[in-house]
């Protein structure tokens, strides 16, 4: 069973502090995915990775995929409180989106003005 | 370009009965997944439909099922509701292929199971 295990689990920061948050495994997935649930709605895609060692950037946001595509990190700059929210890392297995994703618990973020 | 639609968006259902959800796919998209997201949890893979074919399931009893039509839309069916099946049910979809891990999810519909 493939798991995802992000932290940490809950952070509060002042607005332009800086953050990070990680999402390890002890699976190779084939892609990961990052998206950004606010309460009663869906969860938004913010990102896919794909390549080991990938970074990606969207505008505060930098993601990055681990070397061997086990573990990721997000790095906000600058927080802001529309930042605030619940991030959740997905991975993908090597059958695509028919294995379905699997799924972080999520990390709950709030930006205090 | 319309997003994922799902109804209703709330329920309140009794241990034992039966209980239909619903999801159209975003526009473009044919490919169709369900989730089961728990209070304080990630969303849970129930299963996959692609051409009205369940095309891969998770960690789920038979008595969840589903079904998906011609317009890829798509129908969640749970029997013989229990108390543990309270959650948040979202509906995704996705292109086939080598992007279909990319999942566009709805608002999701609350369950309630009393």
């Amino acid at each position: 069973t493939q798991l995802l295990e992000q932290s940490p689990q809950f952070l509060s920061i002042q607005e332009g502090e800086n953050l990070t948050v990680y999402c390890n495994s002890s699976s190779v997935f084939s892609s990961l995915q990052w998206y950004r649930q606010e309460p009663g709605e869906g969860p938004v895609l913010l990102v896919t990775v794909v390549t080991g060692g990938e970074v990606k950037k969207l505008k505060r946001l930098t993601f990055q995929f681990g070397d061997a595509r086990k573990d990721s990190s997000l790095h906000i700059t600058a927080a802001q409180p529309g930042d605030t929210g619940l991030y959740l890392c997905a991975g993908a297995g090597s059958g695509g989106g028919a294995d379905g994703l699997t799924f972080g618990k999520g990390t709950h973020l709030i930006i205090q003005p | 370009e319309t997003g994922v639609t799902q109804s209703p968006t709330h329920l309140i259902k009794t241990r034992g009965q039966q209980v239909t959800l619903r999801c159209s796919s975003q526009s473009g998209h044919n490919t169709v997944s369900w989730y089961q997201q728990a209070l304080g949890q990630g969303p849970q893979f129930i299963f996959q439909y692609y051409r009205e074919e369940e095309n891969g399931r998770g960690n789920f009893p038979p008595r969840f099922s589903g079904l998906q039509f011609p317009n890829y839309s798509s129908e969640l069916n749970v029997n013989a509701l229990e108390l543990d099946d309270s959650a948040l049910y979202l509906c995704a979809s996705s292109f086939p292929g080598e992007h279909s891990y990319e999942q566009y999810f709805g608002p999701g519909t609350r369950l309630t199971v009393t």
